[in-house]
């Protein structure tokens, strides 16, 4: 069974340019996770979503964060424009439903740094 | 809020030491507990979890045990292995989905 699918791995951009990131989570996995984690912390979580739903985007900074699950499957979250403080991993992670019982899969990330 | 703290890093130890890293935790509300395991470059990984008070988690041989009386939930390994050298990560669930994590510690494994 594939894992969850995350692109690009790597991806350096000047601040203030716009920057995408991409999520395929485990196939059957209704509920999709983007979480940021820097330098020597946990992940904290960005936005949740059931479905094509946004459950909890409440630590989503909308002023220049973004993201879309638009048929329930593959999500992308954007940051226009991105700061010097962004340079962080990006962590997509799946599971079967939104409980909180059950076990959550972790993409590989994606380490973006900010100039 | 719902808080996770774990022991500080980074941890060395030398191959087939015992290893405990410690995990406390403050959540409303009766969380499912957690342990994550990053190796370098990869994403997290589940090691193993318990849902409720009592409850032992246990995988590859590390175990954990949910004690609610102290709001614990510290990793355990009675024979530590260089493969084993990576970063931990405590967390707690909640209903709906919402999850809480500790800032990790790492551990490095010696031969």
């Amino acid at each position: 069974e594939a894992g969850v699918v995350q692109s690009p791995r790597y991806k350096i951009i000047e601040k203030k340019q716009p920057v995408a990131f991409w999520c395929n989570p485990i196939s059957g996995h209704n509920t999709l996770y983007w979480y940021l984690q820097n330098l020597g912390q946990g992940p904290e979580l960005l936005i949740r979503y059931e479905n094509e739903e946004a459950v909890d985007d409440s630590q989503l900074p909308k002023d220049r964060f973004s993201a879309e699950r638009l048929k329930g499957v593959d999500s992308t979250l954007k940051i226009q424009p991105a700061e010097l403080g962004d340079s962080a991993v990006y962590l997509c992670a799946s599971s079967f439903s939104g409980s909180g019982q059950e076990t959550q899969y972790f993409g590989p990330g994606t380490r973006l740094l900010v100039l | 809020g719902d808080s996770v703290t774990q022991m500080e890093g980074p941890v060395t130890l030398s191959e087939e030491a015992f290893l405990t890293i410690n995990c406390t935790y403050t959540a409303t509300g009766y969380p499912s507990l957690f342990w994550y395991v990053q190796y370098p470059g990869e994403g997290l990984q589940l090691l193993l979890k318990a849902t409720k008070a009592d409850d032992k988690g246990s995988n590859k041989g590390f175990e954990a045990t949910y004690r609610k009386e102290t709001t614990s939930f510290h990793l355990e390994k009675g024979s530590v292995q260089v493969s084993d050298s990576a970063v931990y990560f405590c967390a707690l669930s909640l209903n709906a989905g919402k999850s809480t994590f500790g800032d990790g510690t790492t551990l490095t494994v010696k031969p």
